[in-house]
């Protein structure tokens, strides 16, 4: 059975430093992988996803994402973090059935300290 | 109008009255979902309509019943509701079909239950 888990609840970074939000999953076959973010109040929106290839996908808002098949992982990064940023960040693991199937991790809640 | 909306963005209803979600994708997407966010727990998938048939039902109480009356709308009928039903309601949409893709959220409603 497909499974995420994102071992940091919550995260505090400062403003200007680098981050990396870790993703494990578990899945039987090539998976599909996405990071959702979502802000207060608000619905999910897609960061980045991977299907296939490159193994370094680039996203929205400056993040950026690598598949490591080894280690089942696909874990977030960005540079140079903005206040902006804080949110609930979610990691989801995707498979084809009679629909687009995903399963959601648990979170990881960003704050950012100016 | 673009993406996925949803209304109303917040209700309030005591646990003996009937409303209704909606939802409505202009994306042109075949699928569509309905998800509970409830505090400290993952996203949890309730209902998947398929090209307007329901292809999910994960063990949904029968005071949630879901309507699919076209591939662009999406409704959640709410009656007899408990206290433990307050949440975040999000819909989402899909293209299903070929390559593995993306689920769309809109903003959600937030329910809150007396």
């Amino acid at each position: 059975a497909q499974s995420v888990t994102q071992p940091d609840i919550h995260i505090t970074v400062s403003e200007g430093a680098s981050l990396e939000l870790r993703c494990n999953y578990s899945y039987g076959a090539t998976p599909y992988l996405f990071w959702y973010v979502q802000s207060p109040g608000q619905g999910l929106q897609l960061l980045l996803k991977y299907f296939s290839g490159d193994t370094l996908v680039q996203g929205i808002k400056g993040f950026e994402a690598e598949f490591k098949r080894s280690q089942s992982s696909f874990n977030l990064r960005k540079p140079s973090v903005h206040w902006s940023d804080a949110a609930e960040y979610f990691c989801a693991v995707g498979a084809k059935t009679s629909y687009d199937k995903v399963i959601f991790g648990p979170g990881t809640s960003l704050s950012v300290i100016p | 109008e673009t993406g996925v909306t949803q209304t109303p963005r917040h209700l309030v209803m005591g646990m003996t009255n009937k409303k209704s979600l909606k939802c409505e994708q202009h994306l042109g997407h075949n699928a569509m979902y309905w998800y509970k966010q409830s505090a400290k727990k993952p996203l949890e998938l309730m209902f998947v309509y398929s090209l307007e048939e329901r292809v999910e039902n994960n063990s949904v109480p029968s005071r949630f019943s879901p309507e699919c009356p076209n591939s662009s709308h999406l409704f959640l009928h709410l009656h007899t509701l408990q206290p433990e039903d307050s949440a975040l309601y999000l819909c989402a949409s899909s293209q299903v079909g070929g390559n593995a893709d993306t689920q769309y959220f809109g903003p959600g409603t937030r329910l809150t239950v007396l």
